[in-house]
């Protein structure tokens, strides 16, 4: 069964560092989510993609995260620098359709937890 | 503004049944998602609800209510490995999920 891959699973970094985490989605999948989950808290969508164009990203802190993906199939997020309270578990997701006016599953990767210290 | 409730937490004998409620208040509705999340682990997807009443999957069930902005999973034949959190997420207008804070099912022996 196809899944959702993402690396590393755990990452630990000091602050003012910069982290990256990458993602590659189903294969044929057009949409791409990088959400932000808290512990107790439900994910919160940080951007969305479709294909290789931003459709979402009103959510993310453009001062020190940026997301691409460049040749609409896998994804890069980054952080920099990174600070104690982006501590958090960082799911991507995809979903095989193109993005508004239809209803979509979501499918999600492992998840990269990071801890910032 | 948007809003979904879920209980935090919960707790249920193995081999019972358990409900988990979910409200709703959001900009448009063009579906329900419930998703399971074991600690540590990302979210699976058991079901989805876009009409009014209850789909059956095995020992899960969802149920919708549009007109009261509720919905509901049914977990029947509670085993251990059910212990997990369940998030419940409502599609807008925009078709944007709108993800509730999650309950956490514990089952007891």
């Amino acid at each position: 069964e196809a899944e959702v891959a993402q690396s590393p699973r755990y990452k630990i970094t000091e602050k003012s560092q910069a982290v990256a985490f990458w993602c590659d989605p189903i294969s044929g999948h057009a949409t791409l989510y990088w959400y932000r989950q808290i512990l107790g808290q439900g994910p919160e969508l940080l951007v969305q993609f479709q294909d290789e164009s931003v459709v979402d990203d009103s959510q993310l802190p453009k001062d020190r995260f940026s997301a691409e993906r460049l040749k609409g199939v896998d994804s890069t997020l980054k952080i920099q620098p990174a600070e104690l309270g982006d501590s958090a578990m960082y799911l991507c997701a995809s979903s095989p359709l193109g993005s508004g006016g239809s209803t979509d599953t979501q499918y999600f990767g492992p998840g990269t937890r990071l801890t910032v210290l | 503004g948007q809003n979904i409730d879920q209980p935090t937490e919960m707790t249920a004998t193995e081999g019972a049944i358990v409900q988990i409620n979910c409200t709703y208040q959001t900009s448009g509705f063009n579906g329900l998602f419930w998703y399971q999340q074991h600690a540590g682990e990302a979210p699976t997807f058991l079901s989805y609800n876009v009409l009014d009443g209850l789909e059956e999957k095995g020992r899960f069930s969802s149920f919708l209510s549009r007109s009261k902005g509720y919905s509901y999973l049914l977990l029947k034949e509670l085993q251990m490995k059910d212990s997990a959190s369940y998030l419940c997420a409502v599609e807008d207008s925009n078709y944007q999920l709108i993800w509730g804070a999650g309950t956490k099912l514990i089952i007891k022996p």
